[in-house]
């Protein structure tokens, strides 16, 4: 049974278009996140969800609106895609709160490529 | 803003030479974590670090949080090649801030 599990595993798509990646957890968690990382392997963290109601937000463009449904599901859309978001996408999760408590567990990533 | 370095970024060994990854905060952090990330994979939690000056071993994997809560550093004694990955610390100031990451490479 996968823990975090996201969709599509890989993605590609021509500039401009407009995608989605679903991501679910079966964990329990109160607490999801979506994390960009680029060719050099830099995690960077881009939204925070708590039971729904987004608590992380970092500079991120706004082409980029993330949804979540229910606790166990964070969703990504992605409008008018350029280049420059061909990376690797994780979503995580982690209960909530401080400490030992704080330990994200990843999806396997979506590998997207935008030509 | 919060910022946590790591270095380096790339290590090449050959099997059975020793490795460390450092990590540094501009803050205090409440406590640390790693990470491993295989080629291909995703990152998976290796271990947490809270107390000041704590160290912990995982088999050939050795931990330490500085005193001062904003160091920290992991040595694998003798690689493997099986130790190939990325690793990350990720320090905590409320949200986790990640470091970029050190890629192992192990010669065998």
């Amino acid at each position: 049974d996968t823990a975090v599990s996201q969709t599509p595993k890989y993605l590609v798509t021509q500039m401009g278009n407009d995608k989605s990646i679903k991501c679910e957890q079966n964990l329990g968690h109160d607490t999801m996140y979506w994390y960009k990382q680029d060719s050099k392997k830099f995690l960077k963290i881009m939204f925070s969800y708590n039971n729904k109601e987004l608590i992380i937000n970092e500079t991120v463009p706004n082409r980029f609106s993330p949804k979540s449904p229910d606790k166990a599901h964070l969703n990504l859309h992605i409008n008018s895609l350029e280049l420059g978001d061909s990376a690797v996408y994780f979503c995580a999760s982690s209960p909530w709160g401080q400490g030992e408590k704080k330990t994200q567990y990843f999806g396997p990533g979506t590998r997207l490529l935008v030509l | 803003g919060q910022q946590v370095m790591q270095i380096p970024q790339y290590q090449h060994v050959q099997e059975g030479e020793d490795f460390t990854t450092y990590c540094n905060s501009s803050t205090t952090l409440s406590n640390i974590q790693w990470y491993k990330q295989r080629p291909g994979g995703h990152p998976v939690f290796l271990i947490q670090l809270v107390k000041s000056g704590e160290v912990k071993k995982q088999k050939r994997l050795t931990f330490q949080f500085g005193e001062a809560k904003k160091n920290s550093s992991l040595h694998i004694t003798a690689t493997q090649t099986t130790d190939v990955g990325t690793y990350f610390c990720a320090g905590n100031t409320g949200k986790l801030i990640f470091g970029q990451g050190t890629t192992l490479q192990v010669k065998p």
